[in-house]
């Protein structure tokens, strides 16, 4: 069955660049019932949207990181992408690769999440 | 941006009883809210979507109800394994608009 799968850098220094990638197996990233996103959860706090994708590569962020967020799309690699700029230890936290649905935002299939820390 | 309060932040209860939970939006948001369940060291798991249909596979236990800015998440006899974290989610304004309530952490007395 679809599976996501999470991979990048566990840890990431301040001021540098996070980047994960989301590897979509078992089906096609290129569907359109659905957008691909990222959520997160920082330690002991509760989820955040990052943003989405569409496999057409229509991008939508959280207006509150929209500034330091991309996130793109290679459906000839079944995977998207996520880089957040500037990061701080405030960007810390377990991050989520996701499937939300077109028209009712269920996110029902997740990665199991990557923990990344920001630290020097 | 449509702010969600979720309360309580946490709540003890004995197995069995009738738990509640409130999602309160800052605008009307007619229905458009999940409701996830996560237990600790996994992923959110969808229980509830547009307010009150139960996914697919989720016990009868677990309901939900609201419209516009007040909604209800009910779990109407406690088992054991409830214990976990629930956020409620609100989707208005797709695709930009998700954002999820604080979440209420459920324990056993």
């Amino acid at each position: 069955q679809l599976q996501l799968q999470e991979s990048g850098p566990g840890l990431v220094k301040p001021s540098e660049t996070l980047s994960l990638t989301c590897t979509v197996s078992g089906g096609s990233i290129s569907s359109s019932s659905y957008y691909w996103g990222w959520i997160r959860q920082p330690p002991g706090k509760g989820l955040e949207w990052i943003g989405s994708i569409y496999y057409s590569g229509s991008t939508y962020y959280n207006p509150s990181l929209k500034s330091r967020v991309t996130i793109s799309v290679d459906t000839s690699k079944n995977q998207f992408s996520l880089k957040l700029s500037s990061v701080t230890a405030a960007d810390t936290a377990v991050y989520y690769c996701a499937r939300l649905t077109i028209y009712t935002a269920m996110v029902t299939l997740w990665g199991q999440g990557t923990l990344v820390t920001v630290s020097s | 941006d449509i702010q969600m309060t979720q309360s309580p932040s946490s709540l003890s209860a004995s197995v069995g009883d009738r738990v509640t939970i409130t999602c309160q939006a800052s605008q009307d948001i007619s229905n458009y809210l999940n409701w996830y369940q996560q237990k600790p060291g996994k992923a959110p798991k969808l229980l509830i979507y547009d307010a009150s249909n139960l996914e697919t596979g989720v016990p009868s236990r677990f309901s939900g109800s609201g419209s516009g800015t007040d909604f209800t998440f009910t779990i109407s006899s406690l088992q054991p394994e409830d214990i976990a974290t629930y956020y409620c989610q609100q989707y208005d304004n797709l695709p930009q608009g998700i954002t999820f309530g604080g979440g209420t952490k459920v324990e056993i007395k």
